[in-house]
């Protein structure tokens, strides 16, 4: 089944603690991002990579860091999380940068206590 | 900088009424702008490009660069198009995003 993945699918865990967001993708797309959608459902893009390359990085803080092992995937790290992580992040992936158009993921709903 | 405003948090009309939802964009450059959908437990998807120039399940988006606007629109709405409709501005390889509208079509 084609299509961009993410796990886990919920998170819950406690402010402090570090935690991943796994995202892999089976298009053979060359970008890949991560967007954050806030409980007001505000959809901001974190980060974006090309070819394995980071290209866009909009103020995030650096308790965030991305890693992408090869163009299929795309992993989130977070450090010490706060209270103000809980949100639902969402990995996308498109055929380039440009005027493509983005596959997103189901999304991974982070919860911080 | 760029910036996508969607005015209406929410619009609720009745199935087979007209609807519009509008997005205002500030952006320098030449525009280009999207529209995306978001279903009930469903992910993010594409629903129509301006540069396509196409209708997509009945809606379309005209461009209009002197008022900055990309409203989306459909004659008559369906119970089916209840979703999450986010307009989105692709500026120097990268989507910025409104803050979204929820439709709701009434039976």
């Amino acid at each position: 089944d084609t299509a961009v993945s993410q796990t886990p699918k919920y998170l819950v865990t406690q402010m402090g603690n570090d935690k991943s967001i796994k995202c892999e993708q089976n298009l053979g797309h060359d970008t890949m991002y991560w967007y954050k959608q806030d409980s007001k459902k505000f959809l901001k893009i974190m980060f974006s990579y090309n070819n394995k390359e980071l290209i866009i990085n909009e103020t995030v803080p650096n308790r965030f860091s991305p890693k992408s092992p090869d163009k299929a995937h795309l992993n989130l790290h977070i450090n010490s999380l706060e209270l103000g992580d809980s949100a639902v992040y969402f990995c996308a992936s498109s055929p380039g940068t440009g005027l493509y158009e983005q596959y997103f993921g189901p999304g991974t709903r982070l919860t911080v206590t | 900088a760029q910036r996508v405003t969607q005015p209406e948090k929410l619009l609720s009309v009745f199935k087979g009424a007209p609807v519009e939802l509008k997005c205002n964009y500030s952006y320098s450059g030449s525009p280009e702008l999207f529209w995306y959908v978001q279903y009930s437990r469903q992910r993010l998807q594409l629903l129509l490009r301006h540069i396509s120039r196409e209708s997509i399940k009945g809606f379309t988006a005209d461009l209009n660069k002197g008022e900055t606007s990309f409203h989306l629109k459909k004659p008559f709405a369906q119970e089916e198009d209840s979703a999450m409709y986010y307009c989105a501005l692709n500026a120097g390889n990268m989507l910025t995003f409104g803050g979204g509208t929820r439709l709701m079509v009434k039976p």
